[in-house]
C-alpha cells in the first residue's frame, strides 16, 4: 500500500505564480521529509529536506511547511519560473526506506 | 565530484534476453540503492545494500531478478529472463548512511529499459 499520499497528479502555474503541493502519510515512525525534483530523463535530484522538530523549513523560493499532529507536509514553490516545470516527489523514512508519493507534475507558464 | 554513474543508459531487447544494468556508487558512499520506475507504480525499492550487503531485497519482485555488489564501487541488476513488463526505468541511488541520522540519497540518471 502507498503510505505517502500525494496531491495533486498535476498542475499548471502562471510565472510569478505559487505552486502547491500536498502530501499525506500515516506511519509515526517517519522522521525525514524529503522532496525530489525530477527532470525528463533524469534521476529524481533532493531539492528540500525536513524532519518533524521543525515547522517550516525555506530554501530560496522552496518551503517545505510540516503538520506533525495531522501527519501532512507541502511544499510551496513561490515566484514559480518555466525552468522549475518538472516532476516533483515527496517522501517519507524513518530509516533507510524511502517512500515515495506518486508524484506531481507541474508546469509554469511564461 | 562524479554523481552515481548508471550504464547503458538505454537498453532495448527481446523478451528472454539477459539483461544486466551496472551502477558506480559516489565515492565514500556506504548504501546503494536500486528503484523501478513506472507510470502505474511510480518509484518502487527494489533493493538496498549497506557496505556491500544486501540488507533489504523485499522489492525485487521474482527469481528472475538478482543484485550484486563486488565491491563498494561497482553494483549490477541482472534481469533473467526478461519480459516486457520488466520495462521501465531503473534508478540506482546512493547514500551515507551513518548510525543515527538518514543521509540524502542521490539518483543517477537511470537506464531506460524496453523488452520487446
Amino acid at each position: 500500500q502507498q503510505q505517502v499520499k500525494q496531491s495533486p497528479q498535476s498542475l499548471i502555474v502562471q510565472k510569478g505564480g505559487i505552486s502547491i503541493i500536498n502530501c499525506a502519510y500515516e506511519n509515526t515512525a517517519f522522521d525525514y521529509f524529503p522532496w525530489y525534483q525530477q527532470f525528463p530523463g533524469k534521476g529524481p535530484a533532493l531539492l528540500i529536506a525536513i524532519r518533524p522538530d521543525v515547522s517550516e523549513k525555506k530554501e530560496g523560493r522552496f518551503t517545505i511547511s510540516f503538520n506533525k499532529s495531522a501527519k501532512q507536509f507541502s511544499l510551496h514553490i513561490m515566484d514559480s519560473q518555466p525552468g522549475d516545470s518538472a516532476t516533483y516527489f515527496c517522501a517519507a523514512a524513518g530509516d533507510y526506506k524511502l517512500s515515495f508519493g506518486a508524484g506531481t507534475t507541474v508546469t509554469v507558464r511564461a | 565530484d562524479a554523481g552515481v554513474i548508471q550504464s547503458p543508459r538505454h537498453e532495448v531487447t527481446e523478451m528472454g534476453q539477459e539483461v544486466t544494468l551496472r551502477c558506480k556508487p559516489i565515492s565514500g558512499h556506504n548504501s546503494l540503492f536500486w528503484y523501478r520506475q513506472t507510470m502505474m507504480r511510480g518509484l518502487e525499492l527494489l533493493i538496498y545494500f549497506n557496505n556491500n550487503v544486501p540488507i533489504d531485497d523485499s522489492g525485487m519482485p521474482e527469481d528472475r531478478f538478482s543484485a550484486k555488489m563486488p565491491n563498494a564501487s561497482f553494483s549490477t541488476l541482472k534481469i533473467q529472463p526478461s519480459e516486457p513488463r520488466d520495462s521501465a526505468v531503473y534508478f540506482c541511488a546512493s547514500s551515507l548512511i551513518g548510525s543515527k541520522a538518514i543521509s540524502p540519497q542521490h539518483f543517477g540518471d537511470g537506464t531506460r529499459l524496453s523488452i520487446l
